[in-house]
């Protein structure tokens, strides 16, 4: 129930193209769901993050759509480039004991945008 | 600092010693975390410390992990007795506040041999 499933592992797209990466999650308690970048050797980056109360975020190229019936959410780059190419997190976040705000993680999605 | 501080940023240690892991991170910020980072695969939290509230150790994998926090600032994170299967990236975070906008380090890569 605390899980994250991200999918698909690894993605490869046309330089241009839409690159699209799902999470699902099963505990309804979560209440806050960002995406992550990771280039190698660097940690983590917050890209974007969205609460339950709203269907869909929009920042630049990057997109969060959020289905909170099927407790599904996905990120879409548009138009996507070469300098995208990096690991995508996605987590949501639960308060846990002593008020932590600790993050679930799924995975990771490997992107690769061809040129 | 301008940003969260790890060091060093690479560890290889003979099985069986101690290690420890240095994490300063943004002034101001009171919420820290330690996450793991083991190849192919997520994230996984560690320890969370909240000012001077007690820490959430509940993601500690074993007793020969531990963490403190001097000061309401930098933090060690210490491995007793390694063990090959504790190689992996270790991150640090930082927050403001709350879950919005954790701040990672670059990581301290260890390895076991």
């Amino acid at each position: 129930q605390q899980q994250v499933k991200q999918s698909p592992q690894s993605l490869i797209v046309q330089k241009g193209g839409i690159s699209i990466i799902n999470c699902a999650y099963e505990n309804t308690a979560f209440d806050y769901f960002p995406w992550y970048q990771q280039f190698p050797g660097k940690g983590p980056a917050l890209l974007i993050a969205i609460r339950p109360d709203v269907s869909e975020k929009k920042e630049g190229r990057f997109t969060i759509s959020f289905n909170k019936s099927a407790k599904q959410f996905s990120l879409h780059i548009m138009d996507s480039q070469p300098g995208d190419s990096a690991t995508y997190f996605c987590a949501a976040s639960m308060v846990g004991g002593s008020g932590t705000y600790k993050y679930i993680f799924g995975t990771g999605t490997r992107l690769k945008v061809l040129a | 600092g301008a940003g969260v501080s790890q060091s060093p940023s690479n560890k290889v240690t003979e099985k069986g010693k101690d290690v420890e892991l240095r994490c300063d991170p943004i002034s101001g910020h009171t919420a820290l975390y330690w996450y793991r980072q083991s190849l192919g695969q997520g994230l996984e939290f560690l320890i969370y410390f909240q000012g001077n509230s007690a820490p959430d150790k509940s993601g500690l994998p074993s007793d020969r992990f531990s963490a403190e926090r001097t000061g309401g600032s930098v933090s060690t994170l210490t491995i007793q007795r390694t063990q090959q299967e504790d190689s992996a990236v270790y991150l640090c975070a930082s927050s403001l506040f709350g879950p919005y906008g954790y701040t990672f380090g670059s990581g301290t890569r260890l390895t076991v041999v």
